[in-house]
């Protein structure tokens, strides 16, 4: 079936740093792909999406290109704040279907 | 903000006891959705709607059960709560699911449920 891999966290950052959380999927055909974000005591918010092959998504400051040759999504920002500290889940949607597959989420925590 | 509601936010019951978690939108979406998220789990989906009476199972789906008599609520019942059933719920809605197009292509979440069962 279909899956989604994240990278384990938490990862730890000192404020300006790079960032990437790497993601890899398992799919059959071409699903849409996504990034959420979680902030402490609230729900998920899409954070950015590509739906085929080559689309970058981006988002205040964040990016991710969808890469069909080695089925990854990954999550880089240039510069972190202390305010990005949250959960990032990335997730699929498969062609044809309207329910997500999530990875199991990786906590980011940015110091100053 | 999507207009997502869930009621109650808080809960803790007893093992056997029944609950019913409510989600409530104002955004007319045909797709519903009921998800739980547990730590080393990410979130994982319960049982979902595609409108009015029409529900289906999702991944983990054992001990729930859902109803969707309205456009605006999705219900998820836990008809004899267990502890394994502690968690935190999370409802989503969303416009157009298999036949959607990039702009329309996103699921919008409630603020979530912390529900214990002791």
């Amino acid at each position: 079936g279909d899956s989604v891999t994240q990278m384990e966290g938490p990862v730890t950052l000192s404020e300006e740093a790079f960032l990437t959380i790497n993601c890899t999927y398992t799919a059959t055909g071409y699903p849409s792909l996504f990034w959420y974000v979680q902030y402490p005591g609230e729900g998920l918010q899409l954070l950015l999406k590509a739906t085929k092959a080559d689309d970058k998504g981006s988002n205040k400051g964040f990016e991710a290109t969808y890469r069909k040759e080695t089925t990854s999504f990954h999550l880089e920002k240039g510069s972190v704040q202390v305010s990005d500290s949250a959960v990032y889940f990335c997730a699929l949607r498969p062609s044809g279907y309207s329910t997500l597959t999530f990875g199991k989420g990786t906590m980011l925590l940015v110091s100053p | 903000d999507a207009g997502i509601t869930q009621s109650p936010r808080h809960k803790v019951t007893e093992t056997g006891t029944p609950v019913t978690l409510r989600c409530h939108q104002t955004e007319n979406h045909r797709y519903m959705y009921w998800y739980r998220q547990d730590p080393g789990h990410g979130l994982r989906l319960i049982h979902y709607s595609y409108g009015v009476k029409d529900t289906d199972k999702g991944e983990v789906s054992d001990g729930y059960s859902v109803s969707r008599s309205k456009t605006e609520d999705f219900l998820l019942t836990l008809e004899s709560a267990t502890s394994s059933q502690t968690s935190v719920y999370f409802c989503a809605i969303s416009e157009i699911g298999a036949s959607s197009g990039p702009s329309t292509d996103t699921q919008y979440f409630g603020p979530g449920t912390r529900l214990t069962v002791l």
